[in-house]
């Protein structure tokens, strides 16, 4: 069965710093990673996602993750934080093939701010 | 832009009382499905619907829990007999493939009292 484990709940960067969110799945074959984003009290927005080809994906309002089969890693970067992104992220893997599709999620990381 | 919408956003109900929550998936998505979150808590699958029949269900979708697509537009998930530990938030989400992303409403939040 797949899982993902995000190491951390949460992380408060400076408007403008740099941001990395760590992702780490365990599946037996290449999955597809998805990163999804939820602001306080809204739904899942989904930022990008990873199926196949280019390991560097980009998504959206500047967010961008790399697929490193090695590490079972896809971390989402974000070179400039806006206060915007102050939010909970979440990253989630799905099953290639099979009869159905289900994701199967992260505990998050609550993302603060600071100006 | 296409989107998922459920109804009602907020639902309160007393414990043991039967609740529908609904859910309108993007009209050309074939493949449907249930999610909650308990509060503080990560996003969990419940079940997945294709073909007007269940495709996978998780441990949580026990028999009190059931799913039905009544009129071709409507994705309901009914709850018999709730229960405190019920209380979440529900997600439903649709996709148009088999393995495609899969788009998300904005969620019912269910306080059972």
């Amino acid at each position: 069965a797949q899982s993902v484990t995000q190491p951390d709940i949460h992380i408060t960067v400076s408007e403008g710093a740099s941001l990395e969110l760590r992702c780490n799945y365990s599946y037996g074959a290449t999955p597809y990673l998805f990163w999804y984003v939820q602001s306080p009290g809204q739904g899942l927005q989904l930022l990008l996602k990873y199926f196949s080809g280019d390991t560097l994906v980009q998504g959206i309002k500047g967010f961008e993750a790399e697929f490193k089969r090695s590490q079972s890693s896809f971390n989402l970067r974000k070179p400039s934080v806006h206060w915007s992104d102050a939010a909970e992220y979440f990253c989630a893997v799905g099953a290639r093939g099979g009869s159905n599709y289900k994701l199967t999620f992260g505990k998050g990381t609550l993302l603060t701010v600071n100006p | 832009e296409p989107e998922v919408t459920q109804t009602p956003s907020h639902q309160v109900t007393q414990m043991g009382q039967e609740v529908i929550l609904r859910c309108v998936p993007i009209s050309n998505h074939l493949y449907f499905y249930w999610y909650r979150q308990i509060l503080g808590q990560k996003v969990e699958f419940l079940v997945s619907f294709y073909n007007n029949e269940i495709s996978e269900k998780s441990e949580i979708f026990d028999d009190q829990f059931s799913v039905e697509r009544p009129d071709g537009s409507n994705f309901t998930l009914k709850i018999r007999s709730t229960k405190l530990e019920d209380s979440a938030m529900y997600f439903c989400a649709s996709s148009s493939l088999k393995n495609t992303e899969a788009f998300f409403g904005q969620g019912t939040r269910l306080t059972v009292v």
